[in-house]
């Protein structure tokens, strides 16, 4: 079983629309990270958060939201969709103390495509 | 924001080459590197962290190297096979900071 899932894998939406992408993960960690990323531009962090109180927000938060509803679920909306926003979306989880200097460990990916 | 570069952003290679890419990054305030391996249609894993000056990290045909002094690590591939075409990820960790800044990636492509 993974120790990371994301739903929905893939999603076409319209412009306007209210998107929620969702993670899971049963690592038992507490850091978690939402990435997009888009073709030649690398992986751009969106949020992330260090416990279930603690939201951050990353390099490109804007046009995005998150919801930290436990230690094991961590959710990215869009408010309204825009084209732009069609990306890969990735989410990550990661615990310093016992693997390696915040390794990230990824989800498999959501594949948003909003027209 | 972190500028982290990797060049060259995509390398094609015959099966038996050996190749090599490099990750510049700021030198000031390193805390650690990581390198990742992303697989066309998977999640990025990763290979290795970097840590130390003069640090060099093998698994198996793949090796890495690190000089923190002047902002760079490498990653080399001895014997290329077509399983390692894959993008392969820098990410930094600057001290302070738990938050990776990642590169944009050098996609490998290996022929067989």
């Amino acid at each position: 079983d993974a120790d990371v899932t994301q739903t929905p894998r893939n999603r076409i939406t319209k412009t306007g629309k209210r998107i929620m992408l969702e993670c899971s993960q049963t690592k038992g960690h507490d850091r978690m990270y939402w990435y997009r990323q888009d073709p030649g531009l690398g992986l751009r962090l969106i949020y992330y958060s260090f416990d279930v109180k603690d939201i951050n927000k990353g390099e490109i938060s804007d046009g995005y939201s998150v919801s930290r509803q436990a230690q094991a679920k961590f959710s990215l909306s869009l408010e309204s969709a825009i084209p732009n926003q069609t990306a890969l979306y990735f989410c990550a989880t990661s615990d310093p103390g016992t693997s390696g200097y915040n390794e990230q460990f990824f989800g498999p990916g959501t594949r948003l495509t909003v027209l | 924001i972190l500028n982290v570069e990797q060049s060259p952003q995509s390398l094609h290679v015959q099966e038996g080459d050996s190749t090599n890419f490099t990750c510049s990054f700021p030198s000031s305030n390193f805390y650690a590197l990581h390198w990742y391996r992303w697989e066309t249609a998977k999640s990025p894993e990763a290979l290795f962290v970097m840590t130390l000056n003069g640090d060099e990290k093998k698994k198996g045909r793949i090796s890495a190297t690190l000089n923190t002094k002047e902002g760079y690590s490498y990653l080399y591939i001895k014997g290329s096979q077509p399983e390692d075409s894959a993008t392969y990820l820098c990410a930094l960790l600057s001290g302070g900071s738990y938050i990776p800044t990642f590169g944009r990636g050098t996609s490998l492509i290996v022929h067989p």
